[in-house]
């Protein structure tokens, strides 16, 4: 009955660095999310997944930044070439992904602080 | 200018008090209305959702929605200290899934 885990929670990047962050979803969900949250911002969506198939990348702010979800489940948030501007909290959420109509509830994670000196 | 609006705060009420929260929108083709709270270093966690214009209410909260305003509401009765989080509106279209919020508005309910 875990929630959507995410790691790791604190990454320190100098500038130049690669990074990775995992995201980790309710079992069974079929909808993954990426979104950055700026310090004293909402969320910005970043990309979404639909099982394996990665359906909308339109927020990825740059050929920089990769997603992947080779097996349907977790996911892989990697950032190249880390720029001052990318320091941010980046969060991922899950949902069933039925496809009915109406808002299907995004569960969130607690985030990766990320720190780009 | 931002498609969706929301004051930054922070709002500071005393315990018992009623707090009011808002945010414009500028797309007509946001259909869905959701309010989130998120606590310091934690991930947002819904609190409500609606759909069509008016009023949903569940406990101490009541969730408005105007589409004619482009103009969402949430209202906490009976505020406690634990309320006192970061409270961010958001929106999603029909079509899609992905969500956009507003920037969020700090609240601290003062004992």
């Amino acid at each position: 009955g875990a929630g959507v885990s995410q790691s790791p929670r604190y990454k320190v990047a100098k500038r130049g660095q690669d990074v990775a962050l995992r995201c980790d979803p309710i079992s069974g969900h079929v909808s993954l999310f990426w979104y950055q949250q700026a310090l004293g911002q909402g969320p910005e969506f970043l990309t979404y997944f639909q099982n394996e198939a990665q359906l909308d990348k339109s927020g990825l702010p740059s050929d920089r930044f990769f997603a992947e979800r080779p097996e349907g489940s977790v996911s892989t948030l990697k950032i190249q070439r880390t720029q001052q501007e990318d320091s941010a909290v980046y969060l991922c959420a899950s949902s069933l992904g039925t496809g009915a109509p109406g808002v299907e509830t995004q569960y969130f994670g607690p985030g990766t602080r990320l720190l780009v000196l | 200018q931002k498609e969706v609006e929301q004051d930054p705060g922070p709002l500071s009420v005393p315990e018992g008090a009623i707090v009011s929260l808002n945010c414009t929108y500028s797309n007509s083709a946001f259909q869905y209305f959701m309010w989130y709270r998120q606590y310091s270093r934690k991930g947002p966690e819904l609190l409500m959702y609606t759909y069509s214009s008016g009023n949903k209410e569940d406990g101490r909260f009541t969730a408005q929605v105007d589409k004619s305003s482009k103009y969402i509401s949430l209202f906490i009765r009976d505020s406690q200290p634990s309320d006192s989080a970061t409270y961010l509106c958001a929106m999603r279209k029909a079509a899609g899934n992905k969500l956009t919020f507003g920037g969020g508005t700090r609240v601290l309910v003062k004992p």
